[in-house]
């Protein structure tokens, strides 16, 4: 069964770097999702990529955050300047039409800014 | 502020048992009602997506049903099994917010063996 792909499974980061997570996607999947829990909360949108470029955002993803579809398999979130609390699980999720299949998830990038 | 509501937090039975879990969510725009089954270490898996009122879907050992006018989902599982274990996440999904997903935290299955 295809999967989305997450690299890497666990980083951690000094406060203020830089870092960027990455996803692969379904390859015939059109859409492209950015998802976060903090530990002990809920499972929160990021962003939504359609057609190369960004369709939603939500409120989090602010300027410190930016997403890339880089070589038509690849799509990373990058986090600048990172802060404690950007520290959670950050999933990928992809779908063929606007979820109403389902999405298929990642297992997660686990984030801790130290 | 949108909230999507999940009860009970956890829930602990006995192999064999069957068990039910609920979603609430304002039943105004509605467009989606996601579930997910998510085991430790492991991605969320979709398990259903509803749209109609009045929706059963089933899956095996598992269904769920869809109320609109009143905003609840119901997962059903039946017999439940050690491997049931898991984390389930129902997701609303609203014409307005496109395929941005607003998830509930979660009702934690413990299925004792």
């Amino acid at each position: 069964e295809p999967e989305v792909t997450q690299t890497p499974s666990h980083q951690v980061t000094q406060m203020g770097q830089e870092v960027i997570l990455r996803c692969v996607p379904i390859s015939n999947h059109l859409y492209f999702y950015w998802y976060r829990q903090i530990l002990g909360q809920k499972v929160e949108f990021l962003v939504s990529f359609y057609n190369n470029e960004i369709s939603e955002k939500s409120e989090i993803f602010d300027d410190q955050f930016s997403v890339e579809r880089p070589d038509g398999s690849n799509f990373t979130l990058k986090i600048r300047s990172t802060k404690l609390e950007d520290s959670a699980m950050y999933f990928c999720a992809s779908s063929e039409e606007k979820g109403l299949y389902g999405y298929t998830f990642g297992s997660g990038t686990r984030l801790t800014v130290v | 502020i949108l909230n999507v509501e999940q009860s009970p937090q956890s829930l602990h039975v006995q192999e064999g048992d069957s068990t039910n879990f609920t979603c609430s969510f304002p039943s105004s725009n509605f467009y989606a009602l996601h579930w997910y089954r998510w085991e430790t270490a492991k991605s969320p898996e979709a398990l259903f997506v509803m749209t109609l009122n009045g929706d059963e879907k089933k899956k095996g050992r598992i269904s769920a049903t869809l109320n609109t006018k009143e905003g609840y989902s119901y997962l059903y599982i039946k017999g439940s099994q050690p491997e049931d274990s898991a984390t389930y996440l129902c997701a609303l999904a609203r014409p307005a917010s496109g395929s941005r997903l607003t998830f509930g935290e979660g009702t934690q299955l413990t299925v004792n063996p």
